[in-house]
């Protein structure tokens, strides 16, 4: 059974850091691309990220280029996303994907507040 | 970015009624590959999105074949055939033939 289980969310201070976790299992990991996608309080859902499945390559949404970063360890079967400098308007339910979108986590809340 | 416009963005259905959604694309979704990367999602209160379709008109595993999508170019349709009380939530596009990945604004399916 594929699972993909996010942590590391939390309330955090505008201008905070915050590094998410995503452990995937029930499939081959490293042979797969992976993404983060969020969902803002009562909107929809926005892209944000994605890795290839040997780090390779990496793509941003333009919100959060330069202040957040994909990277993967394969050896641990696990997505992260760093987030550096976060604002209001990254509070959001976090998700990860695998790239093929059939299979999402259960998600993983980062609030953004002073 | 493309922007994929959904409509209706509220849909109000009985049990057993048949409903469609468009999704409409600023571009086109064919890929150079000889693929179109348009998916459908359901997002169901309080839970994770679940992909419904892929590649325009493959259902996915374990989706119900009331559910069929359709469409090319820059023109979708998802059709539920005979709604049920548990496919209420809300219905998302989404397209990855051009970077970004972007997704429609939502459909949110209610029951009567």
């Amino acid at each position: 059974e594929v699972q993909l289980v996010e942590s590391g969310g939390g309330l955090v201070k505008p201008g905070s850091s915050l590094k998410l976790s995503c452990v995937a299992s029930g499939f081959t990991f490293s042979s797969y691309g992976m993404h983060w996608i969020r969902q803002a309080p009562k909107k929809g859902l926005e892209w944000i990220a994605l890795i290839y499945y040997d780090s390779s390559n990496k793509y941003y949404a333009d919100s959060v280029k330069g202040r957040f970063t994909i990277s993967r360890d394969n050896s641990k079967n696990t997505l992260y996303l760093e987030m550096n400098s976060l604002r209001s308007e990254d509070t959001a339910m976090y998700y990860c994907s695998i790239g093929s979108v059939d299979y999402w986590g259960q998600g993983v809340m980062v609030t953004v507040s002073s | 970015d493309v922007v994929l416009t959904q409509t209706p963005s509220i849909l109000s259905a009985t049990i057993g009624q048949s409903v469609s959604i468009s999704c409409r694309s600023s571009q086109s979704l064919l890929d150079s590959d000889g693929n179109t990367y348009l998916y459908w999602f359901l997002q169901r209160p309080g839970q994770s999105p679940q992909r419904l379709i892929y590649l325009v008109s493959n259902l996915g595993s374990g989706v119900p074949n009331r559910f069929s999508g359709s469409g090319s170019g820059t023109d979708f349709t998802l059709k539920i055939s005979g709604v049920e009380a548990e496919d209420l939530g809300v219905y998302y596009c989404m397209q990855a033939t051009h970077a970004p990945p972007t997704f429609g604004s939502g459909t949110k399916l209610e029951i009567k």
